[in-house]
């Protein structure tokens, strides 16, 4: 089993919808959780993290934490076409703290 | 503030070769770490640094090796390099590893080609 998995994808919503993207993770003691995105051949950005279960809210991102469900989720509002990219979920975890990654989930905005 | 620097950007090497990444963290920063990502899939953990120390090291060969400088910048060299090689290594920058939430902050990334 994966240590974090994300949905697949690809993922394509029209402009102006809702994106939601979703992720699991396996270690029951992770603390810190992240999305980050990234557009092609370019490097991971952080768009948001969250640490306590329940909503966080930065402009048009929402993450969603359920720690008893070990699953935590990105919703993305009034999608744009420059939301077009892969979001790669993130847990901190193992002895050093590290990051572990899902494999992503491509996301396409259609205008 | 200038964000996270990688030299270089693009790398070709042929098999049997080695290589030198390096990596500048965030002014302020004192933890590195080095990811490697491959085409399709989400980085990788190879090592992270604080202080000098390694504190912490992924599922990769001895081949792979690391350290951190005084400054805080770092380098990570890659031996008897294979065609598998061949990725985006990326370094991320931290204050401190694990605390205050752990985020991490990317630079760029290296592009290596292994022929």
């Amino acid at each position: 089993q994966k240590e974090v998995e994300q949905n697949s994808g690809p993922l394509s919503v029209p402009e102006g919808a809702i994106a939601s993207l979703n992720c699991t993770y396996s270690d029951r003691v992770s603390q810190s959780f992240f999305w980050y995105r990234q557009y092609s051949g370019k490097s991971p950005e952080l768009i948001m993290s969250i640490y306590s279960n329940g909503d966080k809210e930065d402009g048009r991102f929402t993450a969603q934490l359920n720690k008893a469900s070990q699953y935590v989720s990105l919703l993305i509002r009034d999608s744009q076409p420059s939301d077009s990219a892969t979001y790669l979920c993130a847990v901190l975890s193992g002895s050093a703290r590290q990051l572990t990654f899902g494999s992503g989930t491509q996301l396409t905005v259609l205008p | 503030d200038a964000g996270v620097t990688q030299s270089p950007t693009h790398l070709i090497k042929t098999r049997g070769q080695h290589v030198t990444l390096r990596c500048s963290p965030i002014s302020g920063h004192k933890s590195v770490s080095w990811y490697q990502q491959v085409l399709g899939q989400g980085p990788q953990f190879i090592f992270q640094y604080y202080e000098k120390e390694e504190r912490g090291r992924g599922n990769f060969p001895d081949r792979f090796s690391a350290r951190q400088f005084p400054n805080y910048s770092s380098e990570l060299n890659v031996n008897a390099l294979l065609l598998g090689d061949s990725a985006l290594y990326l370094c991320a920058s931290s204050p401190t590893p694990g605390l205050a939430g752990g985020e991490q902050f990317f630079g760029p990334g290296t592009r290596l080609t292994v022929l």
